[in-house]
């Protein structure tokens, strides 16, 4: 079975652009969280979506925003890209939404996307 | 506001040496706890995932433990080796509707041949 995927893998942007980013999450898991990683923030949510609904949002402004298509697969776009937009995005997907019945949610994450804004 | 914490930051064993990593959570109220590992500019690899009504969890030279009372999770690796050596995050999601999830801050573990 296929793992998480992510493309690209790296990206170099400027400052003032904007980037789009694409997560494949396995197949039949229906939930995708996606998450930027840096050295001084540490790992730090961005958003879930299930069923093509953005379920949960974290503290990011609104120049990130993503969507869900109804294939699971999920695209994360960042606008005006501003230096400190320099991080390791990851996507995790999950068989089902936290608090459905029986679900465990144990996520599996992809290699990441490295994005550098100069 | 959860906060999860994870000490020490960093780590330096021998090989074969038995090790313990802790991450703590402010709020009890969860509804499972992951343990991850991460190699340098890589992404996270599930190591093991207890649910909130399970206290401990083992895979391989691994076993995890959870007591949700003192807002603790330990994770145990036995007989450690240099392919041991990589960041440990714990990741806590807490219960009640849409909760987002929270990593700890990590451990950074180097096993020494």
């Amino acid at each position: 079975k296929a793992g998480v995927t992510q493309t690209p893998r790296y990206l170099i942007k400027t400052r003032g652009q904007q980037v789009t980013l694409s997560c494949s999450p396995i197949s039949g898991h229906r939930s995708v969280s996606w998450y930027q990683q840096t050295p001084g923030q540490g790992l730090q949510f961005l958003f879930e979506y299930f069923s093509e609904t953005q379920r949960n949002k974290g503290n990011f402004p609104g120049r990130f925003s993503g969507r869900q298509f109804s294939n699971s697969r999920s695209e994360m776009n960042v606008s005006t890209l501003e230096l400190g937009d320099s991080a390791l995005y990851l996507c995790a997907s999950s068989l089902r939404l936290a608090g459905e019945w029986g679900s465990y949610n144990e996520q599996f994450f992809g290699p990441g996307t490295r994005l550098t804004v100069l | 506001k959860q906060e999860v914490t994870q000490i020490p930051a960093a780590l330096s064993v021998p090989e074969g040496e038995n090790l313990v990593l802790n991450c703590s959570f402010t709020d009890s109220a969860i509804y499972n706890l992951q343990w991850f590992r991460q190699d340098p500019g890589k992404g996270l690899t599930s190591l093991l995932l207890i649910q909130s009504s399970q206290r401990e969890q083992t895979s391989g030279r691994l076993n995890a433990s959870l007591d949700k009372s003192s807002g603790r999770s330990t994770l145990y690796i036995a007989a450690s080796q240099p392919g041991d050596s990589a960041t440990y995050l714990c990741a806590v999601r807490p219960s009640g509707g849409y909760q987002k999830v929270t990593f700890g801050t990590g451990t950074k573990l180097q096993v020494i041949p």
